[in-house]
């Protein structure tokens, strides 16, 4: 079975730094390209970053571009993101998710965890 | 890229034949997916490539369109059916999502 689990999420203050992680089993992690993506309480979505197989190719939204780095660690089956610089705007549930594939026509995510909240206030 | 979906909030019957639309600020290639969720939970993958539907995802769901008009319609509506649907495009980063169409009895 697909699974995808997040972990890492918590109180932070403003300013301050969170490291998500995103533990995968149930599928061949490395040839999955993989998303974070976040919903604060009451609104849409909003896709975050991506990474590619490799970790050659990465991806930001504007919005954490300079702040957030997404990374995996294929050994371990784990997606990453650090956070840096966190303000009351990231505050949200973020959730990991597993791509179809590694192409363009593959980059739906067919597999999401349940998220992990992050709350920035002081 | 902007996606634009209407109705924002669609009020519905379990019976009803419903459509959602999704517009986008240019062309994006056909690459388009449509996401379901259910309040508390994660989102599901209904249909990508605009028009193909996700395993596992009964057939009263259809995607179409091209361009930058997309459509998401369910026929005969079911009591599980009420939810939130989101579309996303992948044509380009950074990806980007609609703004949800929220859809009530």
């Amino acid at each position: 079975e697909v699974q995808v689990v997040e972990s890492g999420g918590g109180l932070v203050q403003p300013g301050g730094s969170l490291r998500l992680s995103c533990a995968a089993s149930g599928f061949t992690f490395r040839i999955y390209a993989m998303d974070w993506v976040r919903q604060a309480s009451g609104k849409g979505l909003e896709w975050v970053s991506a990474i590619s197989t490799d970790s050659k190719s990465r991806y930001y939204a504007d919005s954490v571009k300079g702040r957030f780095t997404i990374s995996r660690d294929n050994s371990k089956n784990t997606l990453y993101l650090e956070m840096n610089t966190l303000s009351v705007e990231d505050t949200a549930r973020y959730f990991c998710a597993k791509r179809a594939g590694e192409t363009a026509t593959t980059r739906q995510a067919d597999y999401w965890g349940q998220g992990t909240l992050v709350t920035v206030s002081s | 890229i902007q996606l634009t979906q209407s109705p924002s909030f669609l009020s519905a019957s379990v019976g009803d034949r419903v459509t959602i639309t999704c517009r986008a600020s240019q062309a994006i290639n056909g690459y388009l997916a449509w996401y379901q969720q259910k309040a508390g939970k994660a989102p599901r993958l209904l249909i990508y490539a605009a028009s193909t539907l996700q395993s596992g995802v009964p057939s009263r769901f259809s995607g179409g369109g091209s361009g930058t008009e997309f459509t998401l319609t369910v026929t005969s509506l079911q009591a599980e059916d009420f939810a939130t649907y989101y579309c996303q495009q992948l044509d380009s980063y950074p990806l980007t999502f609609g703004g949800g169409t929220r859809v009530e009895i």
